[in-house]
């Protein structure tokens, strides 16, 4: 059980364009999802947190109007990426909490973006 | 702030052979301290997790003993396989902030 899934797995897009990575929780009901962004031999940095029907909390240094993140539903979460760079070029990965735990998180396999 | 430290990588061992990877943290108040795993092409997994000082965190073959004295929570197997090729990330959750803070990651490559 507590399966997350990342859509797509792989991106290529071009600079000036936006893209969206969509994440899932497959079996469980997530009331909070965090996106992450990890950089070659770096930590996961957390980018912000969303609660399903409210607007996310980023974290400071992270653009909120280039990095659009949405939590409509229980299960889904999608980042926008807008007006993508090439230093937006990353491994993007979402994690879901469910009601039971205050800390535990699932991962999704992560989203590599590639900005030409 | 809260960070966490870990021995940089990466880490070749023969199969069989004895594990440490080093992890040390700062932190405010009370954490909780976790290992991830993260193999080939998946998201992290929760490995082993310990809530409270001398907590000993164990899975699969693995331990971590929360250790408050020295602000360290290494990760320990007797006796790895090639299964256990993977990166290793250690977090903390908690103390100032609620908020997952993770290490950097040790990659882990055993051979047979």
């Amino acid at each position: 059980g507590a399966v997350v899934s990342q859509h797509p797995s792989r991106v290529i897009c071009k600079s000036g364009t936006s893209v969206k990575i969509e994440c899932r929780s497959l079996d469980f009901q997530a009331t909070t999802m965090f996106w992450y962004r990890q950089f070659p031999k770096k930590s996961l940095m957390l980018m912000a947190t969303s609660n399903e029907g409210s607007k996310a909390t980023y974290e400071q240094g992270v653009e909120k109007d280039k990095f659009l993140i949405n939590h409509a539903s229980l299960t889904l979460s999608t980042l926008t990426v807008t007006s993508a760079h090439p230093e937006d070029s990353s491994f993007y990965i979402c994690s879901a909490k469910g009601t039971l735990s205050s800390y535990e998180q699932y991962f999704g396999p992560g989203t590599r973006l590639t900005v030409t | 702030g809260n960070s966490v430290t870990q021995m940089e990588g990466p880490v070749t061992l023969s199969e069989e052979a004895f594990l440490t990877i080093n992890c040390t943290y700062t932190a405010t108040g009370y954490p909780s301290l976790f290992w991830y795993v993260q193999y080939p092409g998946e998201g992290l997994q929760l490995l082993l997790k310990a809530t409270k000082a001398d907590d000993k965190g164990s899975n699969k073959g693995f331990e971590a003993t929360y250790r408050k004295e020295t602000t360290s929570f290494h990760l320990e197997k007797g006796s790895v396989q090639v299964s256990d090729s993977a990166v290793y990330f250690c977090a903390l959750y908690g103390g100032a902030t609620n908020k997952l803070i993770f290490g950097t990651g040790t990659l882990l490559a055993v051979q047979p």
